[in-house]
């Protein structure tokens, strides 16, 4: 089945500066790579997602690469504020031509903390 | 936008009771819905996938005794957790698809539910 590594478990990064999350997966047949992200005690909420038609989508301040020869997707979210201040997660799965789409493969998850 | 969702946010049972948690799709139609379990601080486990009108799909490890799952209608499925224990105390977390007029299908989760089992 699908692997999916995923890396730092926790950022720290400056308020107003960049943050980088990268993650790996292992099945060559997995072709969409959604990210979410978690606020304590809460679901899971989607912010960005990537299909393996396209190498980069980008919605405001966040951004997703996908390099499907290196099996590796990464998000990035610029101009960081305290909101962001989150558990983010990647995951993997594949979507079916019927339009459906297998559950999702998630990655560890990374604590991303803004400090102010 | 589609919005899924879970009932009861946080649940204390004694063990060996039984537990049901409902999962709903509030504005669509829901033929496949996916059941997960975290742990605190940890990652989303996919426990199983809820059919609609058919049996649910158990992933490797997880005991389709104990964690009963029901897809009677389009818009609702059920996780019963039957005879809890301690062990099964974590956060379950439901997801549907929702395609949308953009049919692009995205997993759409609800806000979860705390079991603790005493």
């Amino acid at each position: 089945g699908e692997n999916v590594e995923q890396h730092p478990s926790t950022l720290s990064v400056q308020e107003g500066d960049s943050a980088v999350i990268k993650c790996t997966y292992s099945d060559s047949a997995s072709n969409y790579f959604p990210w979410y992200k978690q606020e304590l005690g809460k679901g899971p909420q989607l912010i960005i997602d990537i299909r393996s038609n396209v190498g980069e989508k980008k919605d405001q301040r966040i951004a997703v690469t996908l390099n499907k020869t290196a099996k590796h997707f990464s998000l990035h979210i610029t101009e960081t504020q305290p909101e962001d201040s989150a558990v983010y997660f990647c995951a993997a799965s594949i979507r079916r031509s019927g339009g459906g789409a297998d559950g999702l493969t998630f990655g560890k998850g990374t604590h991303l903390i803004i400090q102010p | 936008g589609a919005v899924v969702s879970q009932h009861p946010s946080r649940v204390i049972c004694k063990s060996g009771t039984s537990v049901k948690i409902e999962c709903r799709s509030l504005d669509f139609q829901a033929t496949t819905m996916f059941w997960y379990r975290q742990f605190p601080k940890k990652s989303l486990m996919l426990m199983a996938t809820s059919n609609e009108g058919s049996k649910a799909t158990y992933e490797q490890g997880v005991e389709k005794d104990k964690f009963l799952i029901n897809h009677a209608s389009l818009t609702l499925s059920t996780l019963t957790v039957t005879s809890a224990h301690p062990e099964d105390s974590s956060f379950y977390i439901c997801s549907a698809r929702f395609g949308g007029s953009s049919g692009a299908n995205v997993l759409t989760f609800g806000a979860g539910s705390r079991l603790t089992v005493l």
